[in-house]
């Protein structure tokens, strides 16, 4: 079956621009997490959905960054005046239901965001 | 202090190899363990749960120690296709996340 697909793949912006990147969780799943992973480091969680509920959004960095998923599937990341610190690859992830330790979390390919 | 920490790394090893990964985590209440393969532009996958009884999957064995808050990863029989980055992972106290260590590579040559 399909796994979680993120679009764009790469994505390069200006100082200052502002992009949305998009994640299609594997059908079904209720829980929704976004996570960046810069150069040499593991990901870092930026949020967590449960259907269209964000219940942490703790990890977000700044107040530029933004996360929504509406409907409770597809979900968007915006990140407003994107700044060079802001590159890196964001990744997408889902599960089944329940909390992050509770199922599988499968991950999305990522977007590689480069700002110049 | 980071939360989770992992040895530093590149590990480089003959095939056949055994070669152990370690890995220590800050927070007393996390409940969930794992160990993730990332392969070079991929994204993480799951490796395996990690349990306080210990856990194995075929050359793959994995340990817990609550009370050190310690975990492991021990690979037998290196074979050149585990050449990857291991990620050491644990959830947060909310269970909202998964903390991820900075990795370890890993890379076997014949």
């Amino acid at each position: 079956g399909a796994g979680v697909s993120q679009s764009p793949r790469y994505k390069v912006a200006k100082r200052g621009q502002d992009v949305a990147l998009r994640c299609d969780p594997i059908s079904g799943h209720v829980s929704l997490f976004w996570y960046q992973q810069a150069l040499g480091q593991g990901p870092e969680f930026l949020t967590y959905f449960q259907n269209e509920a964000q219940l942490d959004k703790s990890g977000l960095p700044s107040d530029r960054f933004f996360a929504e998923r509406p409907e409770g599937s597809v979900s968007t990341l915006k990140i407003q005046r994107t700044q060079q610190e802001d590159s890196a690859v964001y990744l997408c992830a889902s599960s089944l239901a329940g909390l992050a330790g509770q199922e599988t979390q499968y991950f999305g390919p990522g977007t590689r965001l480069l700002v110049l | 202090r980071k939360e989770v920490e992992q040895d530093p790394g590149p590990f480089n090893v003959p095939e056949g190899a055994t070669v152990a990964f370690n890995c220590t985590y800050s927070n007393s209440a996390s409940q969930s363990f794992f160990w993730y393969r990332q392969d070079c532009r991929k994204e993480p996958k799951l490796l395996m749960s990690v349990y306080s009884s210990g856990n194995e999957d075929g050359r793959f064995t994995a340990q817990l120690n609550r009370a050190s808050q310690y975990i492991s990863l021990l690979i037998r029989d290196s074979k050149l296709s585990d050449s990857a980055t291991y990620l050491c992972v644990v959830d947060n106290q909310a269970g909202t996340a998964l903390i991820f260590g900075k990795g370890t590579t890993l890379s076997v040559s014949s």
